[in-house]
């Protein structure tokens, strides 16, 4: 069975402050991992994928097999971060699904 | 290209009443899928489609159908609604060629069941 857990429902930060946002995922294969954001009135749309070993708006997320996480980091938060993060796993059939999210609120 | 759209934005409906959420892409892509966004559950998948024909259940499938009669419309059919329905409802859809492709996600439709 696939699951994803994002075990914080909010994270407040400090702006300048580092982030992590924590996902971890229960799959029998080589999984698919996403981290997509839901800004405030914007459509949910991707921020990076665990193959691209990209950063993104500042953010990077390592997979690790071994503790089955794909947690998102930043180094300095701001304030354009505040939005609703979710963690997605892609698995067998293609099936996709997602986390609960996390909503990211950055203070001033 | 206008991507993936939805209709309607609103709706509101009484218990036991059916309808038709509307979902269509005009970006050729094989997959398709349908989420309903709760606070505190996340994005929860209803059903998927791989292909034209093809459909198959996610997470949380009672009460929903769907059909995929072309590769462009993946529309939901609530047959009797309850206001256990009440959400905001997500279509995505993603190219199945390749791998670790981008779901792309319309705006939503926001049901009421009274």
């Amino acid at each position: 069975a696939q699951r994803v857990t994002q075990p914080e429902k909010l994270l407040s930060v400090f702006k300048g402050a580092p982030v992590e946002l924590k996902c971890n995922y229960s799959y029998s294969g080589s999984p698919e991992l996403f981290w997509y954001v839901q800004y405030s009135r914007q459509r949910l749309q991707l921020l990076l994928r665990h193959i691209s070993r990209e950063s993104i708006k500042g953010f990077t997320a390592d997979l690790n097999k071994g503790e089955t996480s794909f947690h998102l980091k930043k180094p300095f938060a701001q304030e354009e971060d505040s939005a609703m993060y979710y963690c997605a796993l892609r698995g067998s059939a293609s099936k996709i699904i997602f986390g609960s999210g996390t909503r990211l609120s950055i203070r001033p | 290209n206008a991507g993936v759209t939805q209709t309607p934005k609103f709706q509101v409906l009484k218990t036991g009443q059916s309808m038709t959420l509307q979902c269509a892409q005009d970006m050729n892509h094989e997959y398709m899928s349908w989420y309903r966004q709760d606070p505190g559950m996340g994005l929860r998948l209803i059903h998927y489609s791989v292909g034209a024909g093809i459909t198959d259940q996610g997470e949380v499938p009672n009460g929903y159908n769907v059909s995929r009669s072309t590769t462009e419309d993946f529309p939901l059919r609530l047959l009797s609604a309850a206001p256990s329905q009440t959400s905001v409802y997500f279509c995505a859809s993603s190219s199945e060629v390749g791998s670790y492709n981008e779901q792309f996600f319309g705006p939503g439709t926001r049901l009421t069941v009274l």
